[in-house]
């Protein structure tokens, strides 16, 4: 069975700060891992996502995550937090043989000005 | 322009009414979801569907149906709405493989009373 945990239901911190969203994923197969933002009454976006390769993945708005394979984790960084960052973040894990995908229960983050 | 639609945005029904939430996309994706967001549970998957009259239930199909006659539509209805559907539904839409993105619709806020 699949599942996600992100274990911090929210994160403070204030503006210009480093940041580190944990996520926690269980899977036997090969994973599929993503990261989506949600925004006030918005629907899910993308941030970034990782199938395979290079464990450090790029994503918009300076985002970044690392997969290791050996903690099962895929934790979302990035350098420096702008207050438009604030949002709920989601890691969501795939499977590598079916089109379920498995969400968190989402990280809210507060960016403080 | 890639996007998922949802209508409506907003809604209130009483309990024993029939709710009929709309979705659509333009971007020829095989496979469509519903899943509902309630606060501290993340997304919990309602049903997907892999393509015309191809669905299956998700994680929590109990008291939901869906419909799925045109590719780029795909209904869930509620009959006789109960005050614990009141949520936040999403729909959302992919290629049909598990390592690709998936894109949100905005969500529907049902409220139940």
């Amino acid at each position: 069975a699949q599942s996600v945990t992100q274990p911090d239901a929210r994160v403070t911190v204030s503006e210009g700060a480093s940041l580190q969203l944990r996520c926690k994923y269980s899977y036997s197969g090969t994973p599929y891992l993503f990261w989506y933002v949600q925004y006030p009454r918005q629907g899910l976006q993308l941030l970034l996502k990782y199938y395979s390769g290079d464990p450090v993945v790029q994503g918009v708005n300076g985002f970044e995550a690392e997969f290791s394979k050996s903690n099962s984790s895929f934790h979302l960084r990035k350098a420096s937090v702008h207050w438009s960052d604030s949002a709920v973040y989601f890691c969501v894990l795939g499977s590598s043989n079916t089109n379920k995908v498995v969400f968190g229960t989402g990280t809210r983050l507060q960016v403080l000005p | 322009d890639m996007k998922v639609t949802q209508m409506p945005r907003y809604l209130i029904k009483r309990m024993g009414e029939n709710v009929l939430l709309e979705c659509g996309q333009d971007m020829s994706h095989e496979t469509m979801y519903w899943y509902r967001q309630d606060p501290g549970l993340g997304l919990q998957l309602i049903y997907i569907s892999y393509d015309v009259d191809s669905n299956s239930e998700g994680d929590i199909p109990k008291g939901y149906r869906v419909s799925r006659k045109k590719r780029e539509h795909f209904s869930l209805i509620l009959d006789s709405a109960k005050t614990n559907q009141t949520s936040v539904y999403f729909c959302a839409s992919s290629p049909g493989t598990a390592n690709t993105e998936v894109f949100f619709g905005k969500g529907t806020r049902l409220t139940v009373v």
